[in-house]
């Protein structure tokens, strides 16, 4: 089956920093989405891709489609103690699969 | 206003019982899933229904069967659960068959099934 690696898998940063995340899979995607979940919340739709090559903003969330289709990334510049949380990684091919792939997480610590 | 919606929020049961976790969205979506979440945090796609019909069907033991009575619910009934089927649950929807569809799944707060 599909597989998406992502990585890191956690990352301890101070506040202001920025932080990069990937992801990449064994299989070419169609669309790339990044959620990030706080705790004992359900995952929050952050930034979502359609095309190879895009790249897109939320706020100080930035996010690109690979062109190889088979890789995303997350930015977050000049991270806040708010940006705690678990950030995912999800994949999809075309067609009909409804399917989507998620990544195991980056777990974000932000010291204030 | 909540987009997706579970009940309950915490469901507490002993080995064996059988239990039932609902679903509501209001977003006019025509796809629904059910997600498990491990205590790693690892997210896996149970099942998922268009339009009532079963179209994702995971291996998943015979003891869960989701029941969706229309587009709008989407319910999980678990038989003779198991210390192994604690976890939490999510539901989450999409919309897939309009065209332009940005198939962009949105997610329920969870359901954390303990079992005893």
């Amino acid at each position: 089956g599909q597989q998406l690696n992502q990585s890191p898998q956690s990352m301890f940063i101070q506040e202001g920093e920025d932080v990069s995340m990937n992801c990449t899979s064994s299989s070419i995607f169609n669309t790339w989405l990044w959620y990030k979940q706080d705790p004992g919340e359900g995952p929050v739709l952050l930034i979502a891709l359609y095309k190879a090559g895009e790249l897109t903003s939320n706020g100080r969330l930035t996010a690109q489609f690979g062109t190889t289709r088979k890789d995303s990334f997350l930015n977050i510049s000049a991270s806040i103690p708010s940006d705690v949380g678990i950030y995912f990684c999800a994949g999809r091919s075309g067609g009909s699969n409804y399917k989507l792939t998620f990544g195991k997480g980056t777990l974000l610590t932000v010291n204030p | 206003d909540t987009a997706v919606s579970q009940t309950p929020k915490y469901l507490v049961t002993q080995m064996g019982n059988d239990k039932s976790i609902k679903c509501e969205q209001n977003l006019g979506h025509d796809t629904m899933y059910w997600y498990k979440q491990d205590s790693k945090k690892f997210l896996k796609i149970m099942f998922s229904y268009n339009n009532k019909e079963l179209i994702i069907n995971e291996t998943v033991p015979n003891r869960f069967s989701p029941k969706s009575p229309d587009k709008a619910h989407l319910n999980l009934h678990i038989n003779s659960l198991e210390l192994g089927d604690s976890a939490v649950y999510f539901c989450a929807s999409s919309q897939e068959t309009r065209a332009g569809g940005r198939y962009e799944q949105y997610f329920g707060p969870g359901t954390r099934l303990t079992v005893t």
